[in-house]
């Protein structure tokens, strides 16, 4: 079945360091991918998404692109701050009329000053 | 924007006893809802979704007479945890969409269950 793989945290970052966060996933089809984010003690927010294969999604300065050939979606920002601390969650939707979200394991960021 | 809100965000409940948890959306009407668990350290795992004024879609492996979901109006649905036992132990997040560009979805802030 489809699934998304995304690398285990927590990940530790100095303030303006560059961060990258990788997921990978496994599908039929053609499923959209995104990311969403969580900040602490609030719900899951739309980050990101793409719905097609070399399209970019950015937002905030995050950007990740839809690479079918390697099967990835992996998140980026070049410079990140202290209030990108979160937990960052990559996922594919299987498409049609559900909008059924499958999930990756979810990564915590946290940006030191 | 569109806000989806979830209540409690935590509870305690005693073995053997229900626990209802409602997720609500606050400005808007949502056709779907969507309801999740995580235990730690692993994915969201959907448990069900569940349209307005019709029976919940429960996912394989997920006990629909254990975890009933109601979805009575265009703007609650619940999710009754029934004779809860310590690994019922989660944290369940809802999320809801509506018709519009890209049937967007919006989550709730999750509510932890911890049964003891």
């Amino acid at each position: 079945g489809n699934s998304v793989t995304q690398m285990e945290g927590p990940v530790t970052l100095s303030e303006e360091a560059f961060l990258t966060i990788n997921c990978t996933y496994t599908a039929t089809g053609y499923p959209s991918l995104f990311w969403y984010v969580q900040y602490p003690g609030e719900g899951l927010q739309l980050l990101l998404k793409a719905t097609k294969a070399d399209d970019k999604g950015s937002n905030k300065g995050f950007e990740a692109t839809y690479r079918k050939e390697t099967t990835s979606f992996h998140l980026e920002k070049g410079s990140v701050q202290v209030s990108d601390s979160a937990v960052y969650f990559c996922a594919l939707s299987e498409g049609g009329a559900t909008n059924k979200l499958i999930f990756g394991t979810g990564t915590l960021l946290a940006v030191q000053p | 924007g569109a806000v989806v809100s979830q209540h409690p965000s935590w509870v305690i409940c005693k073995s053997g006893t229900s626990v209802k948890i409602e997720c609500r959306s606050l400005d808007f009407q949502a056709t779907t809802m969507f309801w999740y668990r995580q235990f730690p350290k692993q994915s969201l795992m959907l448990m069900a979704t569940s349209n307005e004024g019709s029976k919940a879609t429960y996912e394989q492996g997920v006990e629909k007479d254990k975890f009933l979901i109601n979805h009575a109006s265009l703007t609650l649905s619940t999710l009754t945890v029934t004779s809860a036992h310590p690994e019922d132990s989660s944290f369940y997040i809802c999320s809801a969409s509506f018709r519009g560009t890209g049937n967007t979805i919006y989550f709730g802030e999750g509510s932890w269950l911890t049964v003891v």
